[in-house]
């Protein structure tokens, strides 16, 4: 059983074009995140949501939206894709308690996507 | 700031040798440190984690590390490695005091560990 799951693994597509990637965790967990790996291996935060609040908002374009339509769900919708764009995409679930920020973050397999 | 640095890039050791990889790291109050490994096309998997107590933590795989507040580092460690060990290990660090659980991840470590 997949505890944090993305669809797709692999997405190829043409520059300008809208695509969305979607997370769903079985955790049972109340804050969801997503994060982006460059081609240097470099992982950064992007997006955070606390029980479908979003509370980490980098500085990403806004051509990128999470969006959460439940606590098991964060999606990310990205408008006209960039080359640049180009990167492996984590989505990840954790279990905040009263604040408490110490619980472990658990991943997806990420989604590969290329923008040509 | 909040920040992770892995000094090196790459660790070679020899299979049945002991294997540390590095971590350093900057945060306003105390640290919150954890410990990932990414095998290829993988996502990230937790090994450990440090939030108070013993310095001294033990994780999955037969890994370990070590906090040392002094030196503000964090290595991770094994006794023995094996060739299954090769893969790419990353730090990461959250602060304790007034954030939201942003993970801020080192620059990771390629380790290969040769027959």
């Amino acid at each position: 059983d997949t505890a944090v799951s993305q669809t797709p693994k692999y997405l190829v597509t043409q520059m300008g074009n809208d695509k969305s990637i979607k997370c769903e965790q079985n955790l049972g967990h109340d804050t969801m995140y997503w994060y982006k790996q460059d081609s240097k291996k470099f992982l950064k935060i992007m997006f955070s949501y606390n029980n479908k609040e979003l509370i980490i908002n980098e500085t990403v374009p806004n051509r990128f939206s999470p969006k959460s339509p439940d606590k098991a769900h964060l999606n990310l919708h990205i408008n006209s894709l960039e080359l640049g764009d180009s990167a492996v995409y984590f989505c990840a679930s954790s279990h905040t308690l009263r604040g408490d920020t110490s619980e472990t973050q658990y991943f997806g397999p990420g989604t590969r996507l290329l923008v040509l | 700031a909040q920040s992770v640095a892995q000094p090196e890039d790459q660790v070679n050791v020899a299979e049945g040798n002991p294997l540390t990889v590095k971590c350093t790291y900057s945060v306003s109050g105390n640290p919150y440190l954890f410990w990932y490994v990414q095998y290829p096309n993988r996502g990230l998997q937790f090994l450990l984690k440090y939030i108070t107590g013993d310095n001294l933590v033990k994780g999955s795989y037969g890994f370990e590390a070590e906090f040392n507040k002094s030196q503000t580092s964090f290595h991770l460690k094994k006794p023995s490695a094996l060739v299954s060990d090769s893969a790419l290990y990353f730090c990461a660090v959250r602060g304790s005091s007034g954030n939201t659980g942003k993970l801020i991840f080192g620059q990771g470590t390629t380790l290969q560990v040769k027959p």
